[in-house]
C-alpha cells in the first residue's frame, strides 16, 4: 500500500520568511495530494490540494508542487505570519491497501512562526 | 465549520471495558470516517463508510468495531479496551468518494485507556 513520508517533523521560522515542507509517496498510482492544517486541539483543515495532471497550484500565500516522475511534492508558504502556526499534514491517495481507495496522512510538521 | 459533532470528546476509561464513540453530522454526506491520531504516526484510518450499513476497514482496524444506521450517525466501538488504544479519534466527513476530495473533520475525541 502507499507509504507517505513528510519533512520535515518540526520547522521554525522567522515571520515572514517561507517555510517549505516536503513528503514523498510510493504509489505511483496515486492521484490525489492534500494538504492538511491543524491548529491546537482542533480538527485538520484542508487547505490546499493538487491532482496529478497540475504541476503547480497557488491560493494567496500558499502554493504546492507536484513532480509526478520523482513522487514527491511540497507544501511553500509564504511571507509567513504567527497564524500559520500549527501542524501541517500531507496526504496522498492509496488506491492499493484494504481499504482501496482512501487517504493514506504523512506524519505531520510542527511549523512554528515567530515574530 | 462543518455540521459533525463526536461524543465523548473526552473519555477516561479502564482497561478491558467496552467504548462507543459517536460522529453526527448534519451535512448528509455520504462517506463517514474515524481516524485516530498518535505523536509520531499522524492520522490513521480506522474505518469508513459509504453509505447505510456500508462499511470497510482502514489500515488499523483490529480491535475496532462501527456500525452506520442513519446517514447522520456512524459510530465506533472499541469492544474491550486497551491501552494502545489511549489515542485521539476524529471523525470525518465527505461528498466525494474516499481519496478523490476534500475531507472535513470533526473536533475530536480524547480517549485515555489506563
Amino acid at each position: 500500500g502507499e507509504n507517505v513520508e513528510q519533512h520535515p517533523s518540526t520547522l521554525s521560522v522567522q515571520e515572514g520568511d517561507s517555510a517549505v515542507i516536503k513528503c514523498t509517496y510510493s504509489d505511483s498510482a496515486s492521484n490525489y495530494f492534500p494538504w492538511y492544517k491543524q491548529e491546537l486541539g482542533k480538527g485538520p483543515q484542508l487547505i490546499i490540494d493538487i491532482r496529478s495532471n497540475v504541476g503547480e497550484k497557488k491560493d494567496q500565500r500558499i502554493a504546492v508542487t507536484l513532480n509526478k516522475t520523482a513522487k514527491h511534492f511540497s507544501l511553500h508558504i509564504t511571507e509567513t505570519q504567527p497564524e500559520d502556526s500549527a501542524v501541517y499534514f500531507c496526504a496522498a491517495t492509496s488506491l492499493a491497501n484494504q481499504a482501496g481507495t482512501a487517504l493514506i496522512f504523512g506524519k505531520g510538521t510542527t511549523l512554528s512562526v515567530s515574530s | 465549520d462543518a455540521g459533525i459533532t463526536q461524543s465523548p470528546r473526552h473519555k477516561v476509561t479502564e482497561t478491558g471495558t467496552p467504548v462507543t464513540l459517536r460522529c453526527h453530522q448534519t451535512e448528509n454526506h455520504r462517506y463517514m470516517y474515524w481516524y485516530r491520531q498518535d505523536p509520531g504516526h499522524g492520522l490513521r484510518l480506522i474505518h469508513y463508510s459509504y453509505g447505510v450499513k456500508d462499511t470497510d476497514k482502514g489500515e488499523v482496524s483490529d480491535g475496532y468495531s462501527v456500525s452506520r444506521s442513519k446517514t447522520e450517525d456512524f459510530l465506533l466501538t472499541l469492544e474491550s479496551a486497551t491501552s494502545s488504544q489511549t489515542s485521539v479519534y476524529f471523525c470525518a466527513i465527505s461528498e466525494s468518494a474516499p481519496g478523490t476530495g476534500e475531507l472535513f473533520f470533526g473536533e475530536g475525541s480524547r480517549l485515555t485507556v489506563l
